[in-house]
């Protein structure tokens, strides 16, 4: 059981080249999300996706793109990298957006992308 | 604006117990989370409390009062492979969650 897959786990870029970070899930999950994470602050969303087609902005969403064209798969674009997306990227999929007693909505995080704009 | 705030870090001994603390302030409630988190790893999944109360899981156990806007979570029986990062979590009224900036724990032998 893959869970959630991230490719690739590092990559150093120059400022102005572009990527595509891919994540996978194979748990059949609606809701998908990237996320960044810095040091001495908290994850922050950058955007999220409810279903496939779909996507919409997070906390932090300028300088990324994002597609959902098939539901297991969510991809993180950067068109021009700046050394200011250095960070670490975290994929993330979860069974519901809601949370209450019965179903808590939790997240599953993939292993990260470690990524370092030169 | 919303806010979550935890301890930076936190230094602990091999069988004692410690208790993380998280405060919040959030637009709505939905839910408190805990993960874990090991150097270089993923977040995992500990605890989730939507009611105030205690809720036990083994030697973790995870406290809320909402109105307070007040969790703790609490290690047991501490072991060394319980350093890592602590991160709470509070689902807002538009169920996006928003996160703290995690307590690092370290554990003495």
């Amino acid at each position: 059981n893959a869970g959630v897959t991230q490719t690739p786990k590092f990559r150093v870029l120059k400022t102005g080249q572009s990527m595509t970070l891919l994540c996978a899930q194979d748990m059949n999950h609606e809701y998908m999300y990237w996320y960044r994470q810095d040091p001495g602050m908290g994850l922050r969303l950058i955007h999220y996706s409810v279903g496939e087609g779909t996507t919409a902005k997070g906390e932090v969403p300028d300088g990324y793109n994002v597609s959902r064209l098939k539901k297991q798969n969510f991809l993180l674009g950067l068109e021009s990298a700046a050394p200011s997306q250095t960070s670490v990227y975290f994929c993330a999929s979860s069974y519901s957006i809601a949370s209450g007693q019965e179903n808590t909505g939790e997240l599953f995080f993939g292993e990260g992308s470690r990524l370092t704009v030169l | 604006g919303q806010n979550i705030d935890q301890p930076t870090e936190m230094t602990a001994t091999e069988g004692a117990i410690v208790q993380i603390n998280c405060t919040y302030q959030t637009s709505g409630f939905n839910g408190l989370f805990w993960y874990q988190q090991h150097a270089g790893e993923a977040p995992t999944f500990l605890s989730y409390n939507v009611l105030d109360g205690l809720e036990e899981k083994g030697r973790f156990s995870s406290f809320l009062s909402r109105s307070k806007g007040y969790s703790y979570l609490l290690l047991k029986e501490l072991q060394m492979k319980d350093s890592a990062s602590y991160l709470c979590a509070v689902k807002d009224s538009n169920y996006q969650l928003i996160w703290g900036a995690g307590t690092k724990l370290i554990i003495k032998p």
